[in-house]
């Protein structure tokens, strides 16, 4: 299993749809999670972390299932500037907490 | 506020050419630093990671190598570039909450 595997995608929706994106992580000691975006031919920024209650940030919300290494995050009335690959990151926990490992990205394209 | 530099942006190099690239971080003390490539269509790779001045963690073994100078100064280098150290290169920092901040990166082509 990979360290961490996500959606492979690519995602193509039209504006004001909802998207998910599914990730599994296979570390049980992890205990960091994240989602960033990563524009084309730009740096990873982080979106949110995810927290075990589940967060929302406005369109955006993220969830956390310990039990099943499962993490998720619901884009809602996306618009065309969530146009990115979003990348599902987890730190490698026990003594390497500040490791991070990052899956290789689910590319959305939002159409108009 | 914290903010992270990195240069050059672009950067194209014969194969067997020497390569330093350098990344300060502004607004923090003792950050801990890591350096990832990012190969076309791949996934981020952690290549080194450094929690002080003058230790480094390699993360694979390659012809890169990283140094820490200064407290807020990370720096890859390479003596003689390979075709394959070709990639999207970023510095980032962390802060006590594990969350790892990106600099804009360096696009290195080899020929």
């Amino acid at each position: 299993r990979k360290e961490v595997e996500q959606d492979p995608g690519p995602f193509n929706v039209p504006e004001g749809a909802t998207v998910a994106f599914n990730c599994t992580y296979s570390n049980s000691a992890s205990q960091s999670f994240f989602w960033y975006r990563q524009d084309c031919r730009k740096e990873p920024k982080l979106l949110m972390s995810v927290y075990s209650s589940g967060n929302e940030d406005g369109r955006f919300t993220a969830q956390l299932n310990r039990a099943s290494q499962y993490i998720s995050l619901l884009i809602r009335d996306s618009k065309l500037s969530d146009s990115a690959t979003y990348l599902c990151v987890v730190n490698k926990g026990g003594g390497s907490n500040y490791k991070l490992t990052f899956g290789k990205g689910t590319l959305l394209t939002v159409n108009p | 506020s914290q903010t992270i530099h990195q240069w050059p942006a672009t950067l194209v190099q014969p194969v067997g050419s020497p390569l330093s690239l350098e990344c300060t971080v502004e607004g923090t003390s003792n950050p801990n630093l890591y350096w990832y490539r990012q190969a076309a269509g791949r996934g981020l790779q952690l290549l080194f990671y450094s929690v002080g001045i003058g230790q480094i963690s390699s993360e694979v073994p390659q012809n890169l190598s990283a140094s820490r100078p200064q407290d807020r100064q990370f720096i890859l280098s390479s003596k003689k570039l390979l075709l394959s150290d070709s990639g999207f290169y970023l510095c980032a920092w962390t802060t006590s909450t594990d969350t790892q901040y990106f600099g804009p990166g360096t696009r290195l082509t080899v020929l």
